[in-house]
């Protein structure tokens, strides 16, 4: 079965800077995709950013990309100049396709100002 | 911008109870589903229903769940006897083939 794995409990940025949340995942599947939701205190699942495994080039959204590296089954996402509104709870996902997804057990960041 | 949306956003309830989650996925949406997440923790997969059959369970679904699409619009999820362990944050979700998961904003469920 498929496992995704965020080591970071928790993670502190200061406003305006960069911070990185780790995720590392598990399948023998070739093909699949990736997901960083976001979920703030209102504690809806809201999309940040997906990674299709096909694509050598890391997906990117504003200030939001990740460094996909599909030898190493890692996926981690990069926050650059953070803001307050940043705060919440960041899901890593596994899914495939018509399949449901796998969720890690979330990283909470703190946005300080 | 479609969305997916749940009713009701909370609902207390005596344990034993019967209670019904109800959702309305995105329309052109095959594949739906159900979440739940106990507070602080996890999102955990319940089930998913595709072609108006589930498609996958979790162990969590057990006897005490139904899922049902009763008229081509809302996709409902039914806890025969609520338990005091089923309070949690109860999300539905739908999909195109994509695997991009969009969610609804939940219905918190409190079991007394």
């Amino acid at each position: 079965a498929q496992t995704v794995t965020q080591s970071q409990p928790e993670m502190s940025v200061q406003e305006a800077e960069t911070v990185t949340l780790s995720c590392t995942y598990d399948t023998s599947e070739s093909d699949y995709y990736l997901f960083w939701y976001k979920q703030p205190p209102s504690r809806q699942m809201i999309l940040v950013i997906r990674q299709e495994a096909y694509k050598q080039q890391n997906a990117t959204e504003n200030r939001f990309s990740v460094n996909f590296q599909k030898a190493a089954k890692s996926f981690s996402l990069k926050i650059s100049d953070s803001q307050l509104g940043d705060a919440a709870m960041y899901f890593c996902a596994y899914g495939e396709y018509g399949n449901k997804l796998v969720f890690g057990a979330g990283t909470i960041l703190r946005v300080k100002s | 911008e479609p969305e997916v949306t749940q009713t009701p956003s909370h609902q207390v309830t005596q344990m034993g109870q019967e209670v019904i989650l109800r959702c309305v996925p995105i329309s052109n949406h095959l594949y739906f589903y159900w979440y739940r997440q106990i507070l602080g923790q996890k999102v955990e997969f319940l089930v998913s229903f595709y072609n108006n059959e589930i498609s996958e369970k979790s162990e969590i679904f057990d006897d005490q769940f139904s899922v049902e699409r009763p008229d081509g619009s809302n996709f409902t999820l039914k806890i025969r006897s609520t338990k005091l362990e089923d309070s949690a944050m109860y999300f539905c979700a739908s999909s195109e083939i994509t695997g991009e998961l969009f969610f609804g904003e939940g219905s918190r469920l409190t079991v007394l």
